[in-house]
């Protein structure tokens, strides 16, 4: 059964960099068939996608957010990884890692999600 | 940021159906396929409707959807409790290089 699982800091100082990492268990992450992405949620209200990267490390990139995104993947230790510079108060949200299907776009597994908080 | 519009919130009693809307465009729903999802409270959201109206295994029969043209569809035959969710179209938009995009989200209730 696959799993995905978030972690990383739960609160972020405005103007810093907000770095979040997915472990898949269960499953290669080297697997031609998926991307690996991230959507987030902030409280109360609805999702956002923020992106998605291949094994091979290309990606895409919601272009609202593209210029402080960065999305990377380590096959060797089967995890993947968003960096999001310069954040403000509007990034809080609950971070979720996901796999999707290539080729129908489709985020059929998500980790639970981690809350992360912009605050001094 | 959402550019797929959806009603805030849809209600019925158990038994009902329910039907829940998503509005896009030329560049989304018009040119790719819709999927939706159910987000139960305090949960992760679900894969619930892929490729239109493709069911995943284990998604009961009675989440149907469909789409025509720039809008899609969700329903939900013979309402139960526990389908009380709030409930997300998305779909691939071919603007801006291209990128995923989300519906506002329906929260539904059963009365």
């Amino acid at each position: 059964q696959l799993q995905l699982q978030e972690s990383g800091p739960g609160l972020v100082k405005p103007s810093e960099t907000l770095s979040l990492t997915c472990t898949v268990s269960g499953g290669s992450i080297s697997s031609s068939s998926y991307y690996w992405g991230w959507i987030r949620q902030p409280p109360g209200k609805g999702l956002e996608w923020i992106g998605s990267i291949y094994y091979s490390g290309s990606t895409y990139y919601n272009p609202s957010l593209k210029s402080r995104v960065a999305i990377s993947v380590d096959t060797s230790k089967n995890q993947f990884s968003l960096k999001l510079s310069s954040v403000t108060a509007a990034d809080t949200a609950v971070y979720y890692c996901t796999r999707r299907l290539k080729g129908i776009s489709m985020d059929d597994y998500w980790g639970q999600g981690t809350l992360v908080t912009v605050s001094s | 940021q959402s550019v797929l519009t959806q009603p805030p919130s849809a209600s019925g009693t158990p038994g009902q159906r329910v039907t829940i809307s998503c509005s896009g465009s030329s560049s989304n729903i018009g040119s790719n396929a819709v999927n939706w999802y159910q987000q139960l409270p305090g949960t992760a959201p679900k894969l619930l409707i892929y490729t239109n109206n493709q069911r995943p295994s284990g998604v009961p029969d009675r989440f149907s959807g469909s789409k025509s043209g720039t809008s899609a569809s969700l329903a939900i035959s013979g309402l139960q409790s526990e389908d009380e969710a709030d409930y997300y179209c998305a779909a691939w938009d071919d603007s801006l290089n291209g990128h995923y995009v989300f519906g506002t989200g329906t929260k539904v209730t059963v009365l």
